[in-house]
């Protein structure tokens, strides 16, 4: 059974950078599939932030590209987020996914000094 | 970028009930890259339907999508309970993808 799981910090000071990890279970990420980190503000709707395939290519929202990195690590089956220059805007529950098809149960980051 | 509008924001209906969700792109979406999922409170979002009218595993046979081009239609054909909840669409016909803004479907 494929499953993805989220960590990282609950609570980031503004201007600083978001760091979080997706650790998968039950597939290879090199094996295939993209693997994508999608964010819901609270109470709004859901937004793409990027993706990741398992070759390495990125892509990322245009709306956060020059914020944003996603990397993978096979040795440790797991891929990461960075978002950088933090705002309150950034507050949201962040998600990790395979491919749109699997999802993380979510991890609550809120942006407050 | 695509954009997706989902209709209506709101849809109360009950048990038993038909329901008809509907969104529409700003522009075609190729090869019918287009997805509906369900989202509860407090819940991850969960993929129902994907290339518009294929079912995820584990969806039961009252939801079906369909469509093409810019129109798209999630139906689930006798509402249980359970399906009251948040509905978004989402095309991944290239970079960006895009949600649509969700469809409400609450109990009457």
């Amino acid at each position: 059974q494929v499953q993805v799981q989220e960590s990282g910090p609950g609570l980031v000071k503004p201007s600083e950078t978001l760091s979080l990890t997706c650790n998968v279970s039950g597939y290879s990420i090199s094996s295939g599939y993209q693997w994508g980190w999608i964010r819901q503000p609270p109470g709004k709707g859901l937004e793409w932030i990027g993706s990741i395939y398992h070759s390495g290519s990125t892509y990322y929202n245009p709306s956060l590209a020059s914020r944003v990195a996603i990397s993978v690590d096979t040795s440790r089956n797991q891929f990461s987020l960075k978002l950088s220059s933090l705002t309150a805007a950034d507050t949201a529950v962040y998600y990790c996914a395979r491919a749109f098809d699997i999802w993380g149960q979510g991890t609550m980051v809120t942006v407050s000094s | 970028e695509i954009v997706l509008t989902q209709s209506p924001g709101t849809l109360s209906l009950s048990p038993g009930e038909r329901a008809t969700l509907s969104c529409r792109a700003s522009q075609s979406v190729n090869s019918n890259y287009l997805a509906w999922y369900q989202q509860k409170p407090g819940q991850a979002p969960r993929l129902l339907i994907y290339g518009a009218s294929s079912r995820a595993t584990g969806i039961p046979d009252r939801f079906s999508g369909s469509g093409s081009g810019k129109d798209f239609t999630l139906t689930i054909s006798r509402l249980e309970p359970e399906d009251f909840a948040v509905y978004y669409c989402q095309h991944y016909d290239g970079s960006p993808y895009t949600f649509g803004q969700g469809t409400k479907l609450e109990i009457k």
